[in-house]
């Protein structure tokens, strides 16, 4: 069971805009509109930020947005703040999983 | 308030099995599918498998397939997850993670994670 490719790391300085990537194939992201994404700030339990592509969770905040073309899912992420430096995840529904997580990206605010 | 409250850490020798509770409160437990999500140390997360709102229906990542049971409890709202044959790449924190169900995996609230250590 393949796991969804992300950047390593993504970094951009506070109120800038940055997007994260997650590649996955046409057995996920690309059939499927159930791409989840997920904050983690070091020793916490993750959070959900997006689900299907691009929904918020009540709470969330609009700096936050998804998208998805073909086989690649993104998330953005405008306005960047310095609570926003944390690992970052996407997930995607996948026709062997049923669910798979991408690799993680560490977002820095320089 | 809704509070997922887990077992407590582990340490088990390579080939042993595991069994993790997650205790659940404050909703109506039959109403929600429960995700089990694993992290080993200094790694990403892995999605491991989830249980139906009824406890009647599970699904397994693949790799889990055969060595991962998930039961659910339901008389006293508390989910299972066992894990036989296991090696050192199981150690990880393991979290039981409850589906908003507002979407496709879309979870609102997770344990505080269990921490299974395999080692001789």
């Amino acid at each position: 069971q393949s796991v969804l490719t992300q950047p390593a790391s993504v970094s951009g300085s506070p109120g800038q805009s940055i997007t994260i990537s997650c590649t996955g194939t046409s057995s996920d992201i690309g059939r499927f509109d159930h791409v989840s994404w997920f904050q983690q700030h070091p020793g916490k339990a993750p959070q959900l930020m997006l689900f299907d592509v691009g929904n918020r969770p009540s709470g969330v905040s609009n700096r936050f947005s998804g998208s998805k073309s073909g086989n690649t899912a993104s998330l953005t992420i405008s306005g960047l703040q310095a609570d926003d430096e944390a690992d970052y995840y996407c997930s995607s529904y996948t026709t062997s999983g049923p669910y798979v997580f991408g690799t993680g990206t560490t977002v820095t605010v320089l | 308030q809704v509070q997922l409250v887990q077992s407590g850490a582990e340490v088990k020798q390579p080939g042993a099995s595991v069994k993790v509770s997650c205790k659940a409160s404050g909703y109506i437990f039959t109403n929600n599918y429960m995700h089990w999500v694993r992290q080993a140390p200094g790694q990403g997360l892995e999605w491991v498998g989830l249980v139906s709102p009824s406890g009647d229906g599970t699904r397994y990542a693949q790799k889990f397939q055969g060595r991962v049971t998930m039961t659910r409890d339901t008389s006293r709202s508390i989910d299972y997850m066992e894990v036989t044959s296991l090696t050192s790449d199981d150690t990880a924190v393991y979290y039981c993670v409850r589906d908003s169900q507002s979407g496709w995996f879309s979870p609102d609230y997770w344990g505080q994670g269990t921490l299974v250590t395999v080692s001789s």
